[in-house]
């Protein structure tokens, strides 16, 4: 079946730093949706970012990511990490029908002044 | 603020008591996933309805676990039996449309269940 792997699953990064997210996908569908949920602590999850269009860089809130179908991958950059980018980020899967969203494990980002 | 309002934010319960946590989805959305979330860890899919019907669950969620939504704004998620694993925090999302594709989840702040 489908499945999204996240493999850092705390990442400790110093202000100002760049901040680099991986997120790589299994799925035998060839047009997939690919997302990002950031969860801020006492919030509810919501989307920072999709695509499902093959090596177009998406870019939100200072963050973006590239889908690259060759590589399966979709991985979360920043130029500049902030304090307030502290927070735990979902990587996340989806077909065009028939399935629910399949969610990595997530990551941790914590930023330290 | 969150569009979609679960309820209760905290929910405390003994081993073998039955739980139960209310989602009241954003308006206009007609697709209602259940997650679960242990630890900070993956988000767990558990359920999902389309237009108030059930169309896909987990084996966990047929054996022990009652879901239904019995309007278009208000569902539940119940546990039978509480055991010291469901003690998670439960996410409940809606979509525009359906689930898949590039409906983006909204979700709700969670129901924090705690099995003693």
């Amino acid at each position: 079946g489908d499945s999204v792997t996240q493999t850092e699953g705390l990442v400790t990064l110093t202000e100002g730093l760049p901040v680099m997210l991986n997120c790589t996908y299994q799925t035998i569908y060839s047009n997939p949706f690919l997302f990002w949920y950031v969860h801020y602590l006492n919030e509810s999850p919501r989307l920072l970012l999709k695509s499902s269009t093959d090596n177009k860089r998406t870019e939100h809130q200072g963050f973006h990511a590239t889908l690259h179908k060759s590589s399966s991958s979709f991985h979360l950059q920043k130029s500049s990490a902030q304090l307030s980018d502290s927070a735990l980020y979902y990587c996340a899967l989806s077909r065009n029908s028939g399935t629910y969203q399949r969610f990595g494990t997530g990551t941790k980002l914590q930023v330290v002044p | 603020d969150a569009a979609v309002t679960q309820k209760p934010r905290y929910l405390i319960k003994m081993k073998g008591q039955e739980a139960e946590m209310k989602c009241i989805p954003e308006k206009g959305h007609t697709a209602v996933f259940w997650y679960q979330q242990k630890q900070s860890k993956e988000l767990k899919f558990l359920i999902y309805f389309q237009n108030q019907q059930p169309l896909d669950q987990i084996d966990m969620v047929k054996e022990r676990f009652s879901a239904v939504c019995p309007s278009s704004s208000l569902c539940s998620l119940g546990i039978r039996t509480c055991e010291a694993e469901d003690s998670a925090l439960y996410l409940c999302s809606s979509s525009q449309k359906g689930q898949g594709g590039q409906n983006t989840l909204y979700f709700g702040a969670g129901t924090r269940l705690s099995v003693l």
